[in-house]
């Protein structure tokens, strides 16, 4: 069974410019959360989406978002990126949001903003 | 607001001998603790979780309501277990992982 994968596996943009990070879930999950794991900061909840629709979201500004297409795969979209949003980017993926499901995660995206 | 606490970045144990990882946390509600482990050039990963209270890889970890504490103990530390280890917290509903700063394990031969 494949996993969790991510693309791109590295990707480099400069401050302003925006980014957009794919993830595929586990065939069958229908949950997929987003982590930024920036250095020494471990890893702090971007969102959760669920069925398509966004169902929890962390403490970060509007300008983090993403949308979950109809086969569960989702977008994480960063735009007027600051120099701080350099980090490994998780999404994991989970079976459903009956009582508390595993979540798997992937590789990540290392994003560097310039 | 829900916390987590590694307070140990970094630890090295001699291989044989006994680790124990530390995990506090902050949470008001009945939580639900996790921890995961990161292999070196592998994904993060579910290692145990209190509520099912296994034992994996030899690892055990007991949930302190009154201490506010999830402690990960081995008794005989191996080799293979060198790694990331992070303490997680979750709630039902939300489905948001909190998750601690992270402890690097190196078992020493």
């Amino acid at each position: 069974e494949a996993g969790v994968t991510q693309s791109p596996t590295h990707l480099i943009k400069t401050r302003g410019q925006q980014a957009t990070l794919r993830c595929s879930p586990i065939s069958g999950h229908t949950s997929v959360y987003w982590y930024q794991q920036a250095l020494g900061l471990g890893l702090q909840f971007l969102l959760w989406y669920d069925e398509g629709e966004e169902r929890n979201r962390g403490n970060f500004p509007p300008r983090f978002s993403g949308r979950q297409f109809p086969n569960y795969s989702s977008e994480l979209n960063v735009n007027a990126l600051e120099l701080e949003d350099s980090a490994l980017y998780l999404c994991a993926s989970s079976s459903g949001t009956s009582g508390y499901n595993e979540q798997f995660f992937g590789p990540g995206t290392r994003l560097t903003v310039l | 607001a829900q916390r987590v606490t590694q307070p140990e970045k970094l630890l090295s144990v001699f291989k044989g001998a006994p680790v124990e990882l530390k995990c506090n946390y902050s949470y008001s509600g009945s939580p639900e603790l996790f921890w995961y482990v990161q292999y070196s050039r592998q994904r993060l990963q579910l290692l145990l979780r209190h509520i099912s209270r296994e034992s994996i890889k030899g690892f055990t970890a007991d949930l302190n309501k009154g201490e506010t504490s999830f402690h990960l103990k081995k008794p005989f530390a191996q080799e293979e277990d060198s790694a990331m280890y992070y303490c997680a917290l979750g709630n039902f509903g939300n489905e948001k992982l909190t998750f601690g700063t992270g402890t690097r394990l190196t078992i020493i031969p």
